[in-house]
């Protein structure tokens, strides 16, 4: 699978949107980007994938960039409970490896 | 719809014991995954069963395993606990169909090792 590169933090005001970004330059064709968050203590969720095209959904939209290589995760106004750490993960859609492989991820602080 | 269940969600062993850890995954859900979390190493893939067959599996040493049931609940187990064995483990399932369907993690089993 693709190695991603997130920054390792970020700070966000409170009803702002929040824009995360990740590069993903050896990304190959048949690979679905994903972003899931942890919340403190608790374990990961699922916010979005894609694979070309924007996708949004009602957590998040997705910005994938038209060589790939790149994407941005939108969370459009912020609240304190979005604040985890995310992570930006790159995984093949080929046969059956449910396996996800989680980089250290981007620290999102959202402060009041 | 009930999420992914784990028990138990804290447990404090002592080194060169061994611990099972369950897993119940959400109702259909027929693909389960186990991951270990630490501050040094982040999370990490142990192994994913399908259909109580292994079908992928991560660099860990053969004192992990794991299986899965016919109803699609999973355990894993560690044997000769080290003091490095103390993390989060988590579980994720999924409908494994398609291919590009997310994992629903649970809340997690924190093991200790004195």
């Amino acid at each position: 699978d693709a190695k991603t590169t997130q920054p390792t933090s970020m700070d966000c005001a409170e009803g702002r949107a929040a824009n995360l970004p990740c590069n993903h330059s050896t990304i190959s064709g048949n690979e679905y980007v994903y972003w899931y968050r942890q919340i403190h203590s608790q374990g990961p969720q699922y916010i979005i994938h894609g694979l070309k095209n924007n996708e949004t959904n009602e957590m998040a939209s997705l910005i994938i960039t038209e060589d790939r290589k790149s994407s941005t995760l939108i969370l459009p106004h912020a609240t304190l409970r979005d604040t985890a750490v995310y992570y930006c993960i790159v995984r093949s859609s080929r046969g059956n490896d449910y396996k996800l492989s989680f980089g250290a991820g981007t620290t999102v602080t959202v402060r009041a | 719809k009930a999420g992914v269940t784990q028990t138990p969600r804290y447990l404090i062993k002592t080194r060169g014991q061994q611990v099972t850890l369950s897993c119940s995954p959400i109702s259909g859900h027929r693909s389960v995954s186990w991951y270990q979390q630490t501050p040094g190493q982040g999370l990490q893939f142990l192994f994913e069963y399908f259909s109580e067959t292994q079908r992928n599996k991560g660099n860990f040493p053969g004192r992990f395993s794991g299986r899965q049931f016919s109803n699609s609940r999973s355990e894993m187990n560690v044997s000769t606990l080290e003091l490095g064995d103390s993390a989060l483990y988590l579980c994720a399932s999924s409908l494994a169909a398609p291919n590009t369907g997310e994992l629903f993690f649970g809340e997690g089993s924190r093991l200790t090792v004195l």
